[in-house]
Formats: C-alpha cells, structure tokens, sequence
C-alpha cells in the first residue's frame, strides 16, 4: 500500500520556468490537498479538492493551480517560477463522510529551489 | 480565520525525562478537532494524536498524551519516558468540524524537540 506518492523529491528551477508537480493516492480518498512550508514555519494550504473534478483555493494559492481529474491524481502546476516559490511542497490526502474525517495522509514531500 | 500559535521555538529534553509542548489556538467554531504532527528530518509528516473538541476526556497513545482545555483554547502534549526517537519538530493543527469551506488543516509554526542522551 503506497499512501500518498509525490514526484519529483527535489527539482531546481529557473526564474520564469513552469512545472507539474505529481502527487497520487492509492487509499480511495475522496479529499486531496496541497501545502507549502516555508523554512520555520508550519504548512499553508495552496489548494484543495473534495471530489473528483473539484477544487477550491486555501490560504496561499496565488502563483499555483490544479486539476482533478481522477480521484487518484491531484497535480500542482506552477506557471511562471519566481523565487518566493521556493519551499517544501506536500501533498496529502483525507478520507471524509458525513463531515467526519477519518484522518490524513501526508506524502514525502517535494523540495523546490527556484534561482 | 483560525490562528494556531506555538510559543516554544525549540525545547530540550534529557533522555527518559517528560516533556511538555505547548499550543494555543483561536477560533470560533465549537466543533472542530486539534492534532499533533511530528516531522523528523526525513520530512515526512506522521501523526502523533487527536483530539476531538467535543470529547471531554484527553487523548492517549502510549507515551503521548495531550492536555485540552477548551474554554482557554489551550492543546499540550505531553511526552513520557522521552526517546532518542522523539527528537523531531512537532507541529500542533486545527481542523474545523463541519460546514463547507477550506476543509484543509491549519497549522503552527512549530517547535523542535531536542533529547539529550
């Protein structure tokens, strides 16, 4: 049982360069989310999604979008890289019924440098 | 908007002593759920414990354990007989409970737990 699988692990960019980051579940989850975590602090939400084909923003979604065209898949796509991009980046997914949410999952995370 | 704030930046702890973790948080929503978050250097996020707001009594797994204190909004961990193991950051997290909106978690800025052999 996989869980939650991101790629790549680390990627470095240039300023202006775009990219997909991959991010899959095996669990069945219904909801999936995408977070940043800046150097000493603690994640931020970029966006989420509760179903196949849709997705909303969280706290910091500018500069990023997604898609969610399967259950299992929820890319993160970065357009125009700049350097305050630069982060850890995790995926993780939950599963929820009823409003009651039966626990995340994180993935190993994705180290970006964007020079 | 739902605020988490940890005001230990790092702690230290020798070997097999206790530890205590502090977190506070503002909301206010009354159903809602707190979670423990422990990051080792390989990154990898793994739950520690959950608490749900409206359940009184606190949650336990093993050597860890939280004190709740809903009315001061205040959700510390407590952790026994510390191990090598321990050492990591430690994240506290606020979920709401219902209602539509971000579903994702909010989290503090962290503390990083030291154990002194």
């Amino acid at each position: 049982n996989a869980g939650v699988t991101q790629t790549p692990k680390f990627r470095i960019l240039k300023i202006g360069q775009s990219m997909t980051l991959q991010c899959t579940q095996d669990m069945n989850h219904n909801y999936m989310y995408w977070y940043r975590q800046d150097p000493g602090m603690g994640l931020k939400l970029i966006y989420y999604s509760v179903g196949a084909g849709i997705t909303d923003k969280g706290e910091v979604p500018n500069g990023y979008n997604v898609s969610r065209s399967t259950t299992e898949d929820f890319p993160l796509r970065l357009e125009l890289a700049a350097p305050s991009q630069t982060s850890v980046y995790f995926c993780a997914s939950s599963y929820r019924r009823r409003d009651v949410n039966y626990g995340y999952t994180f993935g190993s995370g994705t180290r970006l440098t964007v020079v | 908007a739902q605020t988490v704030t940890q005001s230990q930046p790092e702690m230290s702890v020798q070997e097999a002593e206790t530890v205590t973790l502090s977190c506070t948080y503002d909301t206010s929503e009354s159903d809602y759920y707190l979670f423990w978050y422990k990051q080792p250097p390989s990154r990898q996020m793994i739950l520690v414990i959950r608490q749900e707001a409206y359940k009184q009594q606190n949650a336990t797994e093993n050597r860890f354990s939280v004190n709740f204190q809903k009315a001061a909004k205040s959700f510390s961990l407590k952790i026994s007989d510390s191990q090598l193991g321990d050492a990591a950051m430690y994240f506290c997290a606020y979920k709401r409970g219902t209602g539509g909106g971000a579903d994702g978690l909010t989290f503090g800025k962290g503390t990083h737990l030291i154990i002194q052999p």
